[in-house]
């Protein structure tokens, strides 16, 4: 069974803070690693789907790394807002072609105090 | 627009009973999955289908069944549903672009007491 593990569980952090949080996944086997924003009693919509080592991405405040050698993905947000409070996902795409196959990981919620 | 939505959006049923979710996309994408949310553990996989008549096992299929008989749909079966089956239920469907993104529908509460 493939593991996806994110961390923090979860973050309170004040308006303005940046802030970042990690998802490791296994480091063989790799076709993509998704970062997905799910706020509360809406459904989850990608952000980032990043295929190399080394990818960086970024929407407005938001921005991914990737380390597919270690296994690991950084998600930064820059200046939170409390709109920014939601739940974030990563998902672990397992080679073997792009059949949108995910393995999530349990997320990061993350609260935006104003 | 394209869309995919799930019906119906709350449930509940009683232990044994057979119950069915169903899943329907605009999108055309062949590529349609089933995910159950439970506290604690995530997202996890159903069943997934990559075309009309194909279905899949995921990591979490005892109890469950699926059927693609057309693009659009992929309804989920629970055959007789028990208190373990309590869960959010989420369809997501993709197409085999390069992104690999998934949409998903806004989630069928289902309670089995």
């Amino acid at each position: 069974i493939l593991n996806v593990e994110q961390s923090p569980q979860s973050l309170h952090v004040q308006e303005g803070d940046s802030t970042n949080f990690t998802c490791s996944f296994p480091s063989s086997n790799f076709y993509a690693l998704h970062w997905y924003r799910w706020e509360t009693a809406k459904s989850p919509e990608a952000l980032f789907v990043m295929t190399l080592n080394g990818d960086e991405k970024k929407k407005g405040r938001i921005s991914a790394t990737l380390n597919t050698k270690e296994g690991y993905s950084y998600l930064y947000i820059k200046g939170s807002q409390p709109e920014d409070s939601a739940t974030y996902l990563c998902a672990f795409q397992a080679s073997g072609g792009a059949t949108n196959k995910l393995i999530f990981g349990t997320g990061t919620l993350l609260a935006v105090q104003p | 627009d394209a869309e995919i939505t799930q019906s119906p959006r709350h449930k509940i049923t009683e232990t044994g009973r057979q119950v069915t979710l169903a899943c329907h996309q605009t999108w055309n994408h062949n590529n349609m999955f089933w995910y159950r949310q439970d506290l604690g553990h995530g997202l996890r996989l159903i069943h997934y289908s990559y075309g009309v008549q194909d279905t899949n096992k995921g990591e979490v299929s005892d109890g469950y069944s699926v059927s693609r008989s057309n693009t659009e749909d992929l309804p989920l079966t629970l055959e007789s549903a028990a208190s373990s089956q309590t869960s959010v239920y989420f369809c997501a469907s993709g197409d085999r672009g390069d992104t690999g993104e998934l949409f998903f529908g806004e989630g069928s509460r289902l309670t089995v007491l």
